[in-house]
């Protein structure tokens, strides 16, 4: 099974900072990431696909990059609605479909 | 427009048995995979299993399999998880979704409202 951990583990930002998420998968899942963003009371979102690619809707702040086993997925200049708890997921070889732990985003 | 809407919430004993569903609208329900994923209180999602509804292939977590059932009626679009013996571990917010594989990757791309079950005696 292909772990994912994903660091820190909460990250406390001020509105309009950059801020980066990092996702490392146990052996190479080359660019089979998605990457999700799940508020309380909500159902979890797609945010990025195939490492790299947003999703239809997603604003151009949210960008994904790495490949292999290094992930990033960074937010450019945070927003209030950004809070939330934000999931890496590999897909490249199933089963099982795995998260990762998932990184707190709070506000500052 | 895609929807998934899932059953009600639940409250149970332990020991009691439970099947909670997921309707799928707006799309060709038996030509995408259909996963679940559990969220328990404080902690992070994980993927239980999915089921392909066109011929009810079904694949598990290990980490779920022997605990659960994952089913499907095609004939009305619908997903099913179930449970046969409850226990108060199992209360936790239960998502479908649906998973999408094209050109760019796979992702669970629609999401059901999620259910919750609470067990507790």
């Amino acid at each position: 099974e292909i772990v994912m951990t994903q660091s820190p583990a909460t990250l406390s930002v001020s509105l309009g900072e950059r801020v980066t998420l990092s996702c490392r998968a146990s052996q190479s899942v080359k660019n089979n990431v998605a990457w999700y963003q799940h508020k309380p009371g909500q159902a979890p979102r797609l945010l990025i696909s195939g490492a790299s690619t947003r999703a239809t809707g997603i604003p151009a702040r949210f960008s994904g990059s790495g490949s292999g086993t290094e992930f990033t997925l960074t937010i450019s200049s945070l927003q209030s609605e950004d809070f939330g708890v934000y999931y890496c997921q590999q897909y490249n070889n199933w089963p099982p479909l795995t998260f990762g732990g998932g990184t707190k985003v709070e506000i500052k | 427009e895609v929807q998934l809407v899932q059953s009600g919430s639940e409250v149970k004993k332990p020991g009691e048995s439970l099947k909670i569903s997921c309707k799928g609208s707006g799309y060709s329900f038996t030509t995408f995979w259909i996963g679940w994923v559990r969220h328990m209180p404080g902690k992070g999602l994980e993927w239980m299993g999915i089921i392909f509804p066109r011929d009810s292939d079904t694949k598990y977590s290990p980490s779920f399999q022997g605990r659960i059932t994952i089913s499907a009626d095609k004939s009305i679009n619908t997903a099913y998880l179930q449970w046969g013996s409850l226990k108060a571990s199992d209360t936790a917010m239960y998502y479908c979704a649906r998973f999408f594989q094209g050109y760019v990757g796979e992702s669970f791309d629609f999401w059901g409202q999620g259910t919750m079950v609470t067990v507790s005696s």
